[in-house]
């Protein structure tokens, strides 16, 4: 079965500071990858999505990420954080098998990102 | 305003008493999906439907029940809810080809089984 793992729990910065969130993923096939945050007491929102071609994606907020088939990671920088990037980040793995349209999107575990202004 | 409508935001109920959790979307998707939300666990898929009357099982789909009888309606029904079933629940729509586009969240409901 896929698996997304999300090597860090919680992290805590600086505003200004750089950020990079990991996200592995465990499927040799053809993917689709996701951020989504979670900004606290909300609904997860869309940040980015990679499907084929670029692999630096650019998102909403000034995220970007990277898709790096050969390692199977699909990581979140953002240069510089701001105060209200505090939130959760969600990564998530649809696994695109043959066209078939239907099934889930599989979520990491999260990571925390608090910023300090 | 294109939206997934959850209710109740918050509920807190007693072991054994069954209840029902509604989404409702606008937007004519025709994938809808329950998740459970846990701290250290990320979301896990309960269960999902392709359209009307077509259902299956996510990853954790034991004690849940739901229904596609409607496109726009797929509520989540605990028939005998347990403590460990006390968490924050999303129901996410989609479009056909559920990869272009990712899903649209509700705001959640967060349950409280005692």
């Amino acid at each position: 079965a896929q698996s997304v793992s999300q090597h860090n729990h919680h992290v805590i910065l600086s505003e200004a500071a750089s950020l990079e969130l990991g996200c592995n993923y465990s499927y040799g096939g053809t993917v689709n990858l996701f951020w989504y945050v979670q900004y606290p007491g909300q609904h997860l929102q869309l940040l980015l999505k990679y499907f084929s071609g670029d692999p630096l994606v650019k998102g909403i907020k000034g995220f970007e990420a990277e898709f790096i088939k050969s390692k199977f990671s699909f990581n979140l920088r953002k240069p510089s954080v701001q105060w209200s990037d505090t939130a959760e980040y969600f990564c998530a793995v649809f696994l695109n098998a043959g066209g078939t349209s239907y099934g889930k999107l599989t979520f990491g575990q999260g990571t925390i990102l608090t910023v300090h202004p | 305003e294109a939206q997934v409508t959850q209710n109740p935001r918050y509920l807190i109920t007693v072991t054994g008493k069954k209840l029902t959790v509604t989404c409702s979307q606008n937007m004519n998707h025709e994938y809808m999906s329950w998740y459970r939300q846990d701290p250290g666990l990320g979301l896990r898929q309960i269960y999902y439907s392709m359209n009307v009357e077509v259902t299956d099982k996510g990853d954790v789909p034991e004690g849940y029940k739901v229904s596609r009888k409607e496109k726009r309606n797929f509520p989540l029904i605990l028939e005998s809810p347990s403590p460990n079933q006390t968490s924050l629940y999303f129901c996410a729509s989609s479009v056909v080809g559920v990869a272009s586009y990712g899903y649209t969240f509700g705001s959640g409901t967060r349950l409280t089984v005692v």
